[in-house]
């Protein structure tokens, strides 16, 4: 059965500096990984998602994640957080074409990032 | 702006009130999808449609009934709600299963009383 972990569930940066929010998961094959991000009270907007390919993979509002097979990662990063990057961040797995199943993700529980000015 | 859209964004209901959330999808997409995200929980994928027809289940209580007329339009039918049942229903699109991101509504803020 596939798996996510957000291992921090709240996260506080100063505005300007960096971030890193931390994934790990677990599947069977070569997974299909996505960052979410959801402003309170709104639905989830899709930030980034590797398929294939480059493991470095750059997304929307200068965030960009990496695909470490070998510790079965996918953090998100970006080098100077926004005061409106505060948001809950979500990291999903998913199946490729040949899985089977349907198109299911799994998600984890969230990380909530607040910003300090 | 969203190309998936949800009506209503919050419902209130009574536990013997009938009432239907709606899920429209401007994306040209062939799946759609039910999620529910409660309070410190992680998402939970309910029901999966690809080309109008059911394709996952995931063991849902059936006062919570789905109906897909065709691929742009989804809705989530309630009856006899639960208390337990208050929390954010997402309805989600993609171009097809197997892989395809998938692209989420705003969603639907239910209370039930």
């Amino acid at each position: 059965a596939q798996s996510v972990t957000q291992p921090d569930i709240h996260i506080t940066v100063s505005e300007g500096a960096s971030l890193e929010l931390r994934c790990n998961y677990s599947y069977g094959a070569t997974p299909y990984l996505f960052w979410y991000v959801q402003s309170p009270g709104q639905g989830l907007q899709l930030l980034l998602k590797y398929f294939s390919g480059d493991t470095l993979v750059q997304g929307i509002k200068g965030f960009e994640a990496e695909f470490k097979r070998s510790q079965s990662s996918f953090n998100l990063r970006k080098p100077s957080v926004h005061w409106s990057d505060a948001a809950e961040y979500f990291c999903a797995v998913g199946g490729g074409p040949n899985t089977g199943g349907g198109n299911k993700l799994t998600f984890g529980t969230g990380t909530q990032l607040k910003v300090e000015l | 702006e969203t190309g998936v859209t949800q009506t209503p964004r919050h419902l209130v209901m009574g536990m013997t009130n009938k009432k239907s959330l709606k899920c429209e999808q401007h994306l040209g997409h062939n799946a759609m999808y039910w999620y529910k995200q409660s309070a410190k929980k992680p998402l939970e994928l309910m029901f999966v449609y690809n080309f109008k027809e059911q394709t996952e289940n995931n063991s849902v209580p059936s006062r919570f009934s789905p109906e897909c007329p065709n691929s742009s339009h989804l809705f989530l039918h309630l009856h006899t709600l639960q208390p337990e049942d208050s929390a954010l229903y997402l309805c989600a699109s993609s171009r097809g299963l197997g892989g395809n991101t998938i692209y989420f509504g705003e969603g639907s803020w239910l209370t039930v009383v």
